[in-house]
């Protein structure tokens, strides 16, 4: 069965220093990887994807995730955090034909 | 733009009172998902269409069904609402299932009182 897990519940960073949100996965074959970003009251967002090729996958608002099979692990990461970046982030897993599965979420805090 | 529309974006209904949330797109796209997300919890699949094709979560209750009239509009019904239903309702479509990724609408809030 597939399955994405993401360890922690809440991340505090200061603003302008890096940001690391950490997911691993499981699955019984070739994964497409995802990151979504939710803001309060509101549906998900797509940030980035990893499908097949370059393990290090650029996405939206300056944030990139690395891909490394022989961990299981696809981190969402940022060179510089702000403010406003604080926002629940959502790793998902699926095979080709299959729904996403998505991780319980960490919760990102940037503090001035 | 393209998008996914959800109305409304809150609702409130009273406790048993049958209740519809709406989803439509223009983009065409071949998959609809209807997902209950409580308290910032990871969404949960209650079940998608592939076109017509009806795919219901095994432990999806019976109090939810859906229709899809055509490619463009999505409902959820909730046959009797209880306080437990009480949630953020999000839909999302895609071309296909899995490797396409997602695009969600922004939600309905729902109250059940």
């Amino acid at each position: 069965a597939q399955s994405v897990a993401q360890p922690e519940d809440q991340v505090n960073v200061a603003e302008g220093n890096p940001l690391t949100v950490k997911c691993t996965y499981s699955v019984s074959g070739n994964p497409y990887l995802f990151w979504y970003v939710q803001y309060p009251n509101r549906g998900l967002q797509f940030l980035l994807k990893y499908i097949t090729g370059d393990n290090l996958v650029k996405g939206s608002y300056g944030f990139e995730a690395e891909f490394n099979k022989s961990q299981t692990s696809f981190h969402l990461k940022k060179p510089s955090a702000l403010v406003s970046d604080s926002a629940l982030y959502f790793c998902a897993v699926s095979l080709d034909t299959d729904k996403l599965i998505f991780g319980t979420g960490t919760r990102l805090q940037v503090f001035p | 733009d393209a998008m996914v529309i959800q109305n409304p974006r809150y609702q409130v209904t009273q406790f048993g009172k049958p209740v519809t949330l709406s989803c439509s797109q223009t983009l065409n796209h071949n998959v609809m998902y209807w997902y209950q997300q409580k308290s910032s919890q990871a969404p949960k699949l209650l079940f998608h269409y592939y076109d017509k094709d009806f795919n219901n979560e095994a432990d999806t209750p019976d109090n939810f069904q859906s229709r899809r009239p055509n490619t463009s509009f999505c409902f959820l019904d909730i046959r009797s609402p209880g306080l437990g239903d009480a949630a953020m309702y999000l839909c999302a479509t895609s071309r296909q299932t899995g490797g396409d990724g997602y695009t969600f609408g922004s939600g309905t809030r729902l109250t059940v009182v």
